[in-house]
């Protein structure tokens, strides 16, 4: 059974800080990989997209992949009580089919 | 537009019931999936579909059973519901180009009360 692990949390950071939410995989043949976004009673929204290895930078979220080290990283800068929400890893799986989400990371930035 | 339509949004239903969640989207996506979500947990596939007549399992598809028969449209049914199916239930949709990033588009869920 393949599958996406992350720190359960819950994650708690001050205003401004910069959280850091982690999240490993057992597919070594996955290729893409997801952050989704989920606030308390609505569905997930995606947030970030990395297919390769390095950071990829969008506004504060940053992505970081280790395909060797099967690991996927979003770090947020300037965290806002806005970013409070449960944070899910998902990665596509070889074959290109299946999406599988780990149990997410629930983040709270305090004001 | 629409985007991923879910029916109904909430149920209750007795433990050997059985019952029908609707989903229907309207973005021409070839991949549709249901995923359950327990509380505080992450989303576990349940069903996906690659086309219109083709469906194969997920992680967890004991107790449901799915059909699609048209693009837009990928049913999910429960036979003899149990306690153990009460969740949040969220179908989604993705596109299936090459260069396409894969990502889901979700509809609002369904949530479902086995009593």
């Amino acid at each position: 059974q393949k599958e996406v692990e992350q720190n359960s949390g819950p994650l708690s950071v001050p205003e401004g800080a910069i959280a850091s939410l982690n999240c490993t995989y057992s597919d070594r043949g996955s290729q893409s990989f997801f952050w989704y976004r989920q606030y308390s009673g609505k569905s997930p929204e995606l947030i970030m997209f990395i297919y390769s290895n390095g950071d990829k930078e969008d506004g504060r979220f940053t992505a970081q992949l280790n395909k060797a080290s099967q690991y996927v990283s979003l770090l947020i800068r300037d965290s806002q009580p806005s970013d409070s929400a449960t944070y899910l890893c998902a990665v596509k799986l070889t074959g290109g089919f299946k999406t599988i989400f780990g149990a997410g990371t629930r983040l709270f930035v305090k004001a | 537009n629409a985007g991923v339509t879910q029916t109904p949004k909430f149920r209750i239903l007795k433990i050997g019931q059985s019952m029908t969640l609707q989903c229907t989207q309207d973005m021409n996506h070839n991949y549709m999936y249901w995923y359950r979500q327990d509380p505080g947990m992450g989303l576990k596939l349940i069903y996906y579909s690659v086309g219109a007549g083709i469906t194969d399992k997920g992680e967890v598809p004991n107790g449901y059973n799915v059909s699609r028969s048209t693009t837009e449209d990928f049913p999910l049914r429960l036979e003899l519901a149990a306690p153990s199916q009460t969740s949040v239930y969220f179908c989604a949709s993705s596109y299936s180009r090459p260069g396409d990033t894969g990502e889901l588009f979700f509809g609002e869920g369904s949530r479902l009360t086995v009593l």
